[in-house]
């Protein structure tokens, strides 16, 4: 069954370093979506992405934030100078966007921690 | 402005318990989709059913039951027979229909459900 990927699956940076977060969506799918969950926290939307443009995004994806699809394949969050509250499990999810089908089919994440 | 509430922040049922795990959600849109997902200890996001608002219909899969009520903006979730693999952080979501041109989800902030052998 297809699935979506990540990687790193663990990422120990320090402050004010970038890092690039990566995914490789399910193939056919359009709509590529971050996400971010704080630990012990509720899920947060961050960006959604269509026709390589973004089509939105929240108040926590400011301009430290950006992201990619450099092939056909993957999908990048990019953080250019970590914080310390950037600490989180970030999950990159996909969907096809057909009519009455929008699941959103997450990654197993990847836990960035900013020391 | 889309809210989904998850009152209960943790429950601890004994195994071959049933257990329902309460979702409330607010928007002021005619087209919605809800959603749950469950979130295992490993911490991944596993999708378990959609549900469009225009579809009142119950629907049961397995040990799994949810029921959609408009009238009270509830989407409930219960587990019958409940089994340790069953413990897990679970999270109602909501996004609008394609209309409102968003596809993001609202998350509520999950139910720790922990099933005691």
């Amino acid at each position: 069954e297809p699935e979506v990927t990540q990687t790193p699956s663990h990422q120990v940076t320090q402050m004010g370093q970038e890092v690039i977060l990566r995914c490789v969506p399910i193939s056919n799918h359009l709509y590529f979506y971050w996400y971010r969950q704080i630990l012990g926290q509720k899920v947060e939307f961050l960006v959604s992405f269509y026709n390589n443009e973004i089509s939105e995004k929240s108040e926590i994806f400011d301009d430290q934030f950006s992201v990619e699809r450099p092939d056909g394949s993957n999908f990048t969050l990019k953080i250019r100078s970590t914080k310390l509250e950037d600490s989180a499990m970030y999950f990159c999810a996909s969907s096809d966007g057909d009519r009455g089908n929008f699941e959103q089919y997450f990654g197993p994440g990847t836990r960035l921690t900013v020391t | 402005a889309q809210k989904v509430t998850q009152a209960q922040t943790e429950i601890s049922v004994v195994e071959k318990e049933d257990v329902t795990l309460d979702c409330v959600y607010e928007t002021r849109d005619t087209t919605y989709y809800l959603f749950w997902y469950k979130q295992p200890p490993s911490g991944e996001l596993v999708f378990l059913i959609r549900r469009n608002s225009f579809d009142e219909q119950n629907e049961i899969s397995g040990r799994y039951s949810w029921n959609f009520q408009k009238s009270t903006s509830s989407f409930n979730f219960t587990i019958t027979a409940s089994q340790v693999v069953d413990s897990a952080v679970y999270f109602c979501a909501l996004h609008q229909g394609s209309g409102a041109g968003s596809y993001q989800l609202t998350f509520g902030k999950g139910t720790k459900l922990s099933v005691i052998p």
